[in-house]
């Protein structure tokens, strides 16, 4: 089952905009990561941030999580064309043995 | 380092047949999951490895549905009968013990005539 909602479903902007994403979980959790992936395959993990932490920072991808609401964003500044993917929120619930429970997803698309 | 691997890319089966995937993890990483992604379901867990044992297999969807590993290294997703309902790609994961980042492998296309 999916534990957790992302929105919107699809996102389209121009190159050198802000992208942000939001996803939405459930139950209780240890942290909450960002993959991202292209046509389809593989999953490229992103970022990470624990229960504990409120917001964090790596390159261009900023991440923040609201534990009371559960939440998360990640805001993609300045974006690439390069950076036209799906997104993907996964959560590592508490007690859940490290294994990821993946939102639906972002489909993001960067125009030149 | 080389990341993680699975064979093939991938699988056109007729229903009925059985069919055997293949990952590979990175070396040294003792933790192994695989994941199903399908249009219907989304991305989900299927099993956990620790070492050679798999201490959660609450995701395999049937008794259809079997994995091992062997020699901590190497896992063998196998579907017996397939169905029409079994594709999807089937995304592998493995990790360092309780380590929090997964890397995953490219996947295998499965389609099922």
């Amino acid at each position: 089952s999916q534990q957790g909602e992302e929105d919107p479903q699809a996102l389209s902007i121009q190159e050198g905009e802000n992208a942000t994403m939001n996803c939405s979980y459930k139950t209780s959790i240890n942290n909450l990561q960002w993959y991202r992936q292209n046509s389809g395959r593989g999953l490229v993990h992103l970022i990470l941030i624990r229960s504990n932490e409120r917001e964090k920072h790596s390159g261009r991808l900023r991440v923040t999580l609201d534990t009371s609401k559960k939440s998360s964003s990640l805001l993609i500044t300045a974006s690439r064309a390069a950076d036209t993917a799906s997104y993907f929120c996964a959560t590592d619930l508490t007690g859940g043995g490290n294994k990821l429970t993946f939102g639906t997803g972002t489909q993001l698309k960067v125009e030149l | 380092g080389a990341g993680v691997s699975q064979s093939p890319s991938n699988k056109v089966t007729e229903k009925g047949k059985d069919v055997e995937l293949r990952c590979d993890p990175i070396s040294g990483h003792t933790a192994l999951y695989w994941y199903r992604q399908s249009l219907g379901q989304g991305l989900e867990f299927l099993i956990y490895f620790q070492g050679n044992s798999a201490p959660d297999k609450s995701g395999l969807p049937s008794d259809r549905f079997s994995a091992e590993r062997t020699g901590g290294s190497v896992s063998t997703l196998t579907i017996q009968r397939t169905q029409q309902e079994d594709s999807a790609v089937y995304l592998c994961a493995s990790s360092h013990f309780n380590a929090e980042t997964q890397y995953f492998g490219p996947g295998t296309r499965l389609l099922v005539l």
